[in-house]
């Protein structure tokens, strides 16, 4: 199995900030790389799939890239409304393997 | 828009099974395939099972084998997890997600369901 490792594991950030959060994949995926977000008691939502397509109706403010083994996702201009947990997914082969999150807190 | 809805929260006794049922509306239904992820309290998530597109077959996460079945009825466009023996550490919710071919080789969770919230426990 593909294991995909997440840093940091947590983060504390101000609405305004950027942050980056790198997930790496224990052998090359190429660039299938998927990103969700998480909020308290919801389901996932797809944030940016293949690497760095941004799902419809994600704002610019998230990017993704990397390529095969690892990848980081951006935020840039930090809003309250991101603070949320981020996980990342590869869909190279089966299983699908998520990384562990990072939570991004104020 | 498509739409995944599934069934209320279970109570269940170690040792027992639980079925858990997801609904789908609103795409055909050839052009997705139906996951199943779990995440146990304050946790990540755990991929369960769901359509293997490169050999057509369905797969389980080696560590629920034997113990983990995906069904599908495709009169009333259901899909259906079983999950048997039962312990503590399966409290957990379960998500029913809908795997998405973007073109190229892309696939990605595109559509989830709300969850639903299994309990073990004496």
């Amino acid at each position: 199995d593909i294991q995909m490792t997440q840093s940091p594991s947590s983060l504390s950030s101000s609405v305004g900030d950027r942050v980056t959060i790198t997930c790496r994949a224990s052998q090359n995926i190429d660039h299938y790389l998927n990103w969700y977000q998480q909020k308290p008691g919801k389901a996932p939502k797809l944030l940016i799939y293949a690497t760095s397509n941004l799902q419809s109706g994600v704002p610019s403010r998230f990017g993704g890239t990397g390529s095969g083994t690892t990848f980081t996702l951006s935020i840039t201009n930090l809003q309250p409304e991101d603070f949320a947990t981020y996980f990342c997914q590869q869909s190279s082969s089966a299983p699908r393997t998520f990384g562990q999150g990072t939570k991004v807190e104020i | 828009q498509v739409q995944l809805v599934q069934s209320g929260a279970e109570v269940k006794k170690p040792g027992a099974s639980v079925k858990v049922s997801c609904k789908f509306s609103g795409h055909t239904r050839t052009e997705l395939s139906i996951h199943w992820v779990r995440q146990t309290p304050g946790e990540g998530l755990e991929w369960m099972g769901g359509y293997d597109p490169e050999d057509g077959e369905t797969a389980y996460a080696q560590n629920l084998q034997g113990r983990f079945t995906m069904t599908e009825d495709t009169s009333t466009d259901t899909a259906y997890m079983e999950l048997s023996g039962l312990t503590s550490d399966d409290t957990a919710t379960y998500y029913c997600a809908a795997e998405v071919y973007g073109g190229n080789f892309q696939y990605y969770f595109q559509f989830w369901g709300p969850g639903t919230l299994v309990t073990v426990s004496s």
